[in-house]
């Protein structure tokens, strides 16, 4: 079936790169997506990677993405402190339908 | 306003109540979701409405009831729930066709049932 897993927590040290991983089950998935979720607050999307790309840059995130394997990758190069949060992998299985791993609680320590 | 807003935040109620969430989305999107966000568990895909109609209705129990009366407003009623459907209830858009497929969530509603 469709599963979406992701490791539970991640604590980096501010000013380190963090890398959170993700793999997926879905080979048909059009695209893949971050999102990253605030206390008290919904899921905003960071970025997304279409499915016949290798790599996607914006800023200080890279995302990869290693379709045979099926993982998903994202980094985030100079973490800061309004980096933590928790961090959710999602595949597209249809235009309506997006499969959510648990989320990865990332912490930023001084 | 802008993007995805849902009323109110927090709710308490009582298993005997009947109370209804909603959610607007001012980004001119065809299709509106309901998600059941709980403590350790991934997200729950409850409905999905697109142009009005309902498109997805995952298994959910009956004591939910979603209403969408046009593309910018969707409901959820809730009547004679249990404990255990405590958790927060995440409402988002999209467009619904020609597109990334990326969907827009709005802040929730912390929903306790006593």
């Amino acid at each position: 079936g469709e599963d979406v897993e992701q490791s539970l927590f991640l604590s980096v040290r501010e000013g380190d790169s963090s890398v959170i991983n993700c793999t997926y089950t879905d080979s048909s998935s059009t695209y893949l997506y971050w999102y990253k979720q605030e206390p008290g607050a919904g899921l905003q999307l960071l970025t997304y990677i279409f499915s016949n790309m290798d790599m996607k840059q914006d800023q200080r995130l890279t995302v990869l993405l290693n379709k045979k394997d099926k993982h998903l990758s994202l980094r985030i190069a100079d973490t800061q402190t309004g980096d933590s949060a928790i961090y959710f992998c999602a595949e597209s299985i249809s235009s309506y339908k997006l499969i959510f791993g648990s989320g990865t609680r990332l912490l930023v320590r001084p | 306003e802008t993007g995805v807003t849902q009323t109110p935040r927090h709710l308490v109620m009582g298993m005997t109540n009947k109370k209804s969430l909603k959610c607007e989305q001012h980004l001119g999107h065809n299709a509106m979701y309901w998600y059941k966000q709980s403590a350790k568990k991934p997200l729950e895909l409850m409905f999905v409405y697109s142009l009005e109609e309902r498109v997805e209705n995952n298994s959910v129990p009956s004591r939910f009831s979603p209403e969408c009366p046009n593309s910018s407003h969707l409901f959820l009623h809730l009547h004679t729930l249990q404990p255990e459907d405590s958790a927060l209830y995440l409402c988002a858009s999209s467009p619904s066709s020609g597109t990334t497929y990326e969907q827009f969530f709005g802040p929730g509603t912390r929903l306790t049932v006593l």
